[in-house]
């Protein structure tokens, strides 16, 4: 089994949509948590963390953690054609910050 | 202000050839890292360093060497190269050793290596 699961897509919506992107992890001891954007043959860039639990908005973007469930998920609001890349989440344990463990990639598609 | 640049963006390589990729970053940062990105499998840790001339080994290590003679520079090097290297390589780096959140990853745009 896998630390961190994602499902890989793609996943297609119209513009304007509202986009949720999940992962799921089998990892108790995990307490931050991030989400990594990859436009096409670049490099993947942070795009939002959060640690421990909780919500966190900025934007159109909203990251949400839940811990019992071992679950977080990304929200995209007013979806743009410019949000169309592979969204990446990953994640690491306390005091062990050279190991973060990724997910294999999310492909979104936002039709215009 | 480049951030993190890889040389070369493309190669393609024979089983047995040898090669050098480099990583090159602006940012005075500590920590470098080398990834490979391949479908379904997600980000894996090659190597890292946490300051120059240090290097260890990360997940999957064998096939590969490093070195990090400069703050600046991280080299990734095949020996001998084989087709399950083929893959797309990343260098990233961080300013401190809590590579989360606070000190994200800084990734350069990779290097596609395709080895025949």
């Amino acid at each position: 089994q896998k630390e961190v699961e994602q499902d890989p897509g793609p996943l297609s919506v119209p513009e304007g949509a509202i986009v949720s992107l999940n992962c799921t992890y089998s990892n108790s001891a995990f307490q931050y948590f991030m989400w990594y954007r990859q436009y096409s043959r670049k490099g993947p860039e942070l795009l939002m963390y959060t640690y421990s639990s909780g919500n966190k908005e900025d934007g159109r973007f909203t990251a949400q953690v839940d811990k019992s469930s071992k679950y977080i998920s990304l929200f995209i609001r007013d979806s743009q054609p410019s949000d169309s890349a592979t969204y990446i989440c990953a994640m690491s344990a306390l005091g062990n910050f050279n190991k973060i463990y990724f997910g294999s990639g999310t492909k979104l598609n936002v039709k215009p | 202000n480049a951030g993190v640049t890889q040389t070369p963006k493309f190669r393609v390589l024979k089983t047995g050839q040898s090669m050098t990729l480099l990583c090159a970053q602006d940012m005075n940062h500590e920590y470098m890292y080398w990834y490979r990105q391949d479908p379904g499998m997600g980000l894996r840790l090659i190597h890292y360093s946490v300051g120059e001339g240090t290097t260890a080994k990360g997940e999957v290590p064998d096939g590969y060497n490093v070195s990090r003679l400069k703050k600046q520079n991280f080299l990734l090097g095949l020996e001998s190269a084989a087709p399950s290297q083929t893959s797309v390589y990343f260098c990233a780096s961080s300013y401190t050793r809590r590579a989360g959140g606070k000190s994200p990853l800084h990734f350069g745009n990779g290097t596609r290596l395709t080895v025949t």
